[in-house]
């Protein structure tokens, strides 16, 4: 029934260590994002794929690598991870680009130690 | 760039009173979301602007979009414990005319005393 998933929901690892998330949509939306939450609590776009196209990368680290294997999942990989990547990872998607009502999913809690 | 200003930044009130709460730029939108943010949780969508001096209610909550195009507030009537959550407004950034990736201000801290 969920809308929006993602897993894990919590993630704790070391530096330098490889992770991936992922996220699923049953809304039959064409377009997923990523969104990174601070500390602060300030969302920040990070990628946005449309029907499995990559349409916006904002100014985000290349050990960042979205992957959609098709309209329902945008998995997100992190390499060599690092403490400031330790943030609230969100999924989320809409029906049209960018402006649509978009549906986040619940979140992934990242702590890198 | 595109900006959202968000005030206040956090609110501490007692239940049954009415808040407000608004979002400006120096930018010109063509769309305004208020999103609520439940500790824990992902944003859920609670109001959508889509013209300049809309007003539109989703029960206790009102939301205008301003006639310049540049801000926005967000009322809620007679708050209660379970408004108590981070309130964001967003706008698509305009590119050339097109509207493209959401934008989202620093959010509005609701706290309300019981």
């Amino acid at each position: 029934d969920t809308a929006v998933s993602q897993t894990p929901k919590y993630l704790v690892t070391q530096m330098g260590n490889d992770k991936s998330i992922k996220c699923e949509q049953n809304l039959g939306h064409d377009t997923m994002y990523w969104y990174k939450q601070d500390s602060k609590k300030f969302l920040k776009i990070m990628f946005s794929y449309n029907n499995k196209e990559l349409i916006i990368n904002e100014t985000v680290p290349n050990r960042f690598s979205p992957k959609s294997p098709d309209k329902a999942h945008l998995n997100l990989h992190i390499n060599s991870l690092e403490l400031g990547d330790s943030a609230v990872y969100f999924c989320a998607s809409s029906r049209d680009r960018g402006w649509g009502t978009q549906y986040f999913g619940p979140g992934t809690r990242l702590l890198v130690l | 760039g595109q900006q959202l200003n968000q005030s206040p930044q956090s609110m501490f009130i007692q239940e049954g009173e009415d808040v407000s709460m608004n979002c400006t730029s120096s930018s010109i939108f063509n769309t305004w979301l208020w999103y609520k943010q439940d500790p824990g949780e992902g944003p859920v969508l609670l109001i959508a602007l889509y013209k300049a001096g809309e007003l539109t209610s989703n029960g206790r909550l009102t939301a205008q979009f301003g006639i310049t195009r540049k801000d926005s507030f967000l009322n809620i009537s007679a708050s209660i414990p379970s408004d108590v959550g981070i309130y964001f407004c967003a706008g698509p950034k305009i590119y050339g005319g097109s509207q493209g990736n959401l934008i989202f201000g620093k959010g509005t801290k609701l706290s309300v005393k019981p």
